[in-house]
C-alpha cells in the first residue's frame, strides 16, 4: 500500500474525445509527476507539479495538461485523443526535497 | 542515448538461478529506485538507494555513485519473481524529476 491511488484503473475512449485521469497522493506529498508508459517501454515523463504549479515538462504536446490541488490530489487531462495515446498512465508523488517516491497502480487508457 | 540504460532487456532463467539486472545512468542523481511491475501495470517500489547496498529478503541492490551504475540481484529465483524490473533515477538538477529505464523483463521457469 503506497498511499497513492489512481482512478479509474481502466478506461476506453474514442479518438477525438477528452479524458481526465486522477491521482490521490498522501498528505504532505507536494510534488506529483505523471508518466506515460507505452506497451513494452519504460515510463516517459509528461510533467511534474510542485505546490500546484507545473515545474517541469517532458516532450508532450499541449493537449496534455494537468492540475494539482491543495488536498494533494492531481489530474492529467488529455484533449483530442489519438490512438497513440493508448498507454498506462502512472503518477508518482513525494515530498519536495525528499527522495523517496510513491507510485500509483496506474490507469490503462485505450483509445479506439 | 537514453539517460538511463538497463541490461539485459529480456532475461529468462531457471528457478533457483542467481539473477543480476544492471542499470547505468549518465546524469547527476540524488537517488535511484528499483521498481517491480507485474502484468496489469501496477508498480511496486523495491528499493531506494543513494549509496552502498540494501538487502530485502532474496533481493539485493547496490549502487556505485562514481561509476553511475546500479545492480539488482535476486538470489534463489522463483517463478513468482517473473516481472518487469525498472530502474528509475531522481535527477539532482532542474525539476528533480524521475527518469526511468526501459525495463528488464524477467521470466523464471520452474
Amino acid at each position: 500500500e503506497t498511499g497513492v491511488t489512481q482512478s479509474p484503473t481502466h478506461l476506453i475512449k474514442t479518438r477525438g474525445q477528452q479524458v481526465t485521469l486522477r491521482c490521490s497522493s498522501q498528505s504532505g506529498h507536494n510534488t506529483v509527476s505523471w508518466y506515460q508508459q507505452a506497451l513494452g517501454q519504460g515510463p516517459q515523463f509528461i510533467f511534474q507539479y510542485y505546490r500546484e504549479e507545473e515545474n517541469g515538462r517532458g516532450n508532450f504536446p499541449p493537449r496534455f495538461s494537468g492540475l494539482q490541488f491543495p488536498n494533494y490530489s492531481s489530474e492529467l487531462n488529455v484533449n483530442a485523443l489519438e490512438l497513440d495515446d493508448s498507454a498506462l498512465y502512472l503518477c508518482a508523488s513525494r515530498t519536495g526535497g525528499r527522495t523517496e517516491a510513491f507510485f500509483g497502480q496506474g490507469t490503462r487508457l485505450t483509445v479506439v | 542515448k537514453n539517460e538511463v540504460e538497463q541490461s539485459p532487456q529480456n532475461l529468462t532463467a531457471q528457478e533457483g538461478e542467481f539473477i543480476t539486472i544492471n542499470c547505468s545512468y549518465s546524469v547527476g542523481i540524488s537517488a535511484l529506485h528499483w521498481l517491480q511491475q507485474h502484468p496489469g501495470g501496477g508498480i511496486v517500489s523495491l528499493f531506494m538507494l543513494s549509496s552502498g547496498k540494501k538487502k530485502h529478503g532474496r533481493l539485493i541492490a547496490t549502487i556505485n555513485i562514481q561509476e553511475k551504475h546500479s545492480s539488482l540481484h535476486i538470489t534463489a529465483s522463483h517463478p513468482r519473481d517473473s516481472a518487469v524490473y525498472i530502474c528509475a533515477v531522481l535527477l539532482i538538477q532542474g525539476a528533480q524529476k524521475l527518469v526511468f529505464g526501459q525495463g528488464t523483463r524477467l521470466t523464471i521457469n520452474p
